[in-house]
C-alpha cells in the first residue's frame, strides 16, 4: 500500500462547480499535511497547508480526520484557472521525509 | 534572485556522461532537497541536506550524489548518466524539516540517451 494514495481523477467539472479531493495516508505518525498545485510542466506551488481544525482560503477549504487518516480539498465556485493537478502531502515533524501523493487531476470546463 | 533557481532548464545528455544540475536559494532556508518527477510515480526523494554541510540520502539515491558547501547552494551530480535518470528534477528548500512547507524551483527537464 502506497503511504498517500490520491485518486488520479481527471475530474471534470463545469465551471461553478463545486468539487472536493481525498486523499488517505497510512502513516498514523504524521503530523504535517500540505495541498500543493501544479501546473503542466511546472514546479508543485503551496496551495494550503492543512490544520487539525480545518482551514478555508477563499474558495479553497482542508479538512484533516486523523482518526480515518485522511485529508480532503474542497473548492467551491470552481474557475478554469483551477485547471491543474492537486498534490497531497504529508510530513513528520523534524523529519526530512515528505511523502507526496501522485496527484489529482483537475479539469473545469467552460 | 528570489526564491529557488535551477540551472540549467532542460538539457539532453548521452549515457555515461557526467551532469551537474544546480540549485540555488536566496531565502535561507537550512533545509534543501532534490526530487525527480516520474509519470505516475509523484515526487521521490533523491538527496537531502538538513543543514549546510550536513547531507543525506532519501528514497532514491543510487547513481546521484550531492554537496552542501553554503546555505544557498545545492547541486546534484549524476556521475555516469544512465537513461533510467531521464526524468524532471526539483530543487526545493524550507525553512524547517517536516511542519514547514517547501519551495520548489521550476525544475530541470533532463533527458538520457
Amino acid at each position: 500500500r502506497k503511504e498517500v494514495e490520491q485518486d488520479p481523477g481527471p475530474f471534470n467539472v463545469p465551471e461553478g462547480a463545486t468539487v472536493a479531493f481525498n486523499c488517505t495516508y497510512s502513516n498514523s505518525a504524521s503530523q504535517s499535511f500540505f495541498w500543493y498545485r501544479q501546473d503542466c510542466r511546472k514546479e508543485p506551488k503551496l496551495l494550503m497547508s492543512v490544520y487539525s481544525s480545518g482551514n478555508e482560503d477563499g474558495r479553497f477549504t482542508a479538512q484533516l480526520n486523523r482518526a480515518s487518516q485522511y485529508i480532503s480539498l474542497l473548492i467551491r465556485d470552481s474557475k478554469l484557472s483551477d485547471s491543474a493537478t492537486y498534490l497531497c502531502v504529508v510530513s513528520t515533524s523534524g523529519t526530512y521525509k515528505y511523502i507526496f501523493g501522485t496527484g489529482t487531476r483537475l479539469k473545469v470546463l467552460a | 534572485i528570489a526564491g529557488i533557481t535551477q540551472a540549467p532548464t532542460s538539457q539532453i545528455l548521452a549515457a555515461g556522461r557526467r551532469m551537474t544540475l544546480r540549485c540555488t536559494q536566496d531565502m535561507r532556508h537550512n533545509a534543501m532537497y532534490w526530487y525527480r518527477q516520474d509519470l505516475g510515480l509523484g515526487l521521490r526523494l533523491i538527496h537531502y541536506s538538513n543543514t549546510a554541510g550536513t547531507t543525506g540520502k532519501g528514497e532514491v539515491p543510487d547513481g546521484y550524489s550531492v554537496s552542501r558547501a553554503n546555505t544557498d547552494d545545492f547541486p546534484l551530480t549524476l556521475a555516469s548518466a544512465v537513461p533510467s535518470q531521464t526524468s524532471v528534477y526539483f530543487c526545493a528548500s524550507s525553512a524547517g524539516t517536516g511542519a514547514r512547507e517547501q519551495f520548489f524551483g521550476p525544475g530541470t527537464r533532463l533527458t538520457v540517451l
